[in-house]
């Protein structure tokens, strides 16, 4: 029940195109639900995140769509650019006061030119 | 934004010996620190949750003798792999929360390659 199941493992996409990227969770007491973006050797960074209490987040070419009720949410990258290229990750967590997240298993984003 | 500062970035270490990583928020003070380990192309897997002033709580699984955690300061941890094997190399993650921040708002470090030959 702790599990975010991540989906697709990999991505192509051409240049100027939309890349979305999935996620799926049990646990009906997660309310965070962050997305981080990690390039090879680095540590990941915080991309956008978003709570329940609403269903869509837009920062930039970036957004998060939330279905509560389907317990989804997802990753949409508008006009991907071959810089975007690198490994997303979703994550989930509760309000416990630690901020324990859960991470996705991850998607490695090709952005082609 | 807030920053989070790992050393060493990389370490190569004979099996046997011991390598100590530190985490360091360097301008926020972090009361709350995690430490992840990540294999090549997975996912972040938590180790521990490292308290400021308290022992640290490991995950199912992690040996605590083996990951000794220490979180002396509310801007410094410490993750010391002790008598290092070929199957410790990985990369090791850190993470603060921003004392005060919201839920979720965790900064990471750059990350810390250990390769024990």
């Amino acid at each position: 029940q702790q599990q975010v199941k991540q989906s697709p493992q990999s991505l192509i996409v051409q240049k100027g195109g939309i890349s979305i990227i999935n996620c799926a969770y049990e646990n009906t007491a997660f309310d965070y639900f962050p997305w981080y973006q990690q390039f090879p050797g680095k540590g990941p960074a915080l991309l956008i995140a978003i709570r329940p209490d609403v269903s869509e987040k837009k920062e930039g070419r970036f957004t998060i769509s939330f279905n509560k009720s389907a317990k989804q949410f997802s990753l949409h990258i508008m006009d991907s650019q071959p810089g975007d290229s690198a490994t997303y990750f979703c994550a989930a967590s509760q309000n416990t006061g630690f901020q324990k997240l859960v991470f996705g298993t991850g998607t490695r984003l090709l952005v082609s030119p | 934004g807030a920053v989070v500062s790992q050393h060493p970035s990389r370490v190569i270490c004979k099996s046997g010996t011991s390598v100590k990583i530190e985490c360091r928020s360097l301008d926020f003070q972090a009361t709350t620190m995690f430490w992840y380990r990540q294999f090549p192309k997975q996912s972040l897997m938590l180790m521990a949750t490292s308290n400021e002033g308290s022992k640290a709580t490991y995950e199912q699984g992690v040996e605590k003798d083996k990951f000794l955690i220490n979180h002396a300061s509310l801007t410094l941890s410490t993750l010391t792999v002790t008598s290092a094997h070929p199957e410790d190399s990985s990369f090791y993650i850190c993470s603060a929360c921003r004392q005060g921040a919201n839920t979720g708002e965790l900064f990471f470090g750059e990350g810390s390659r250990l390769t024990v030959l």
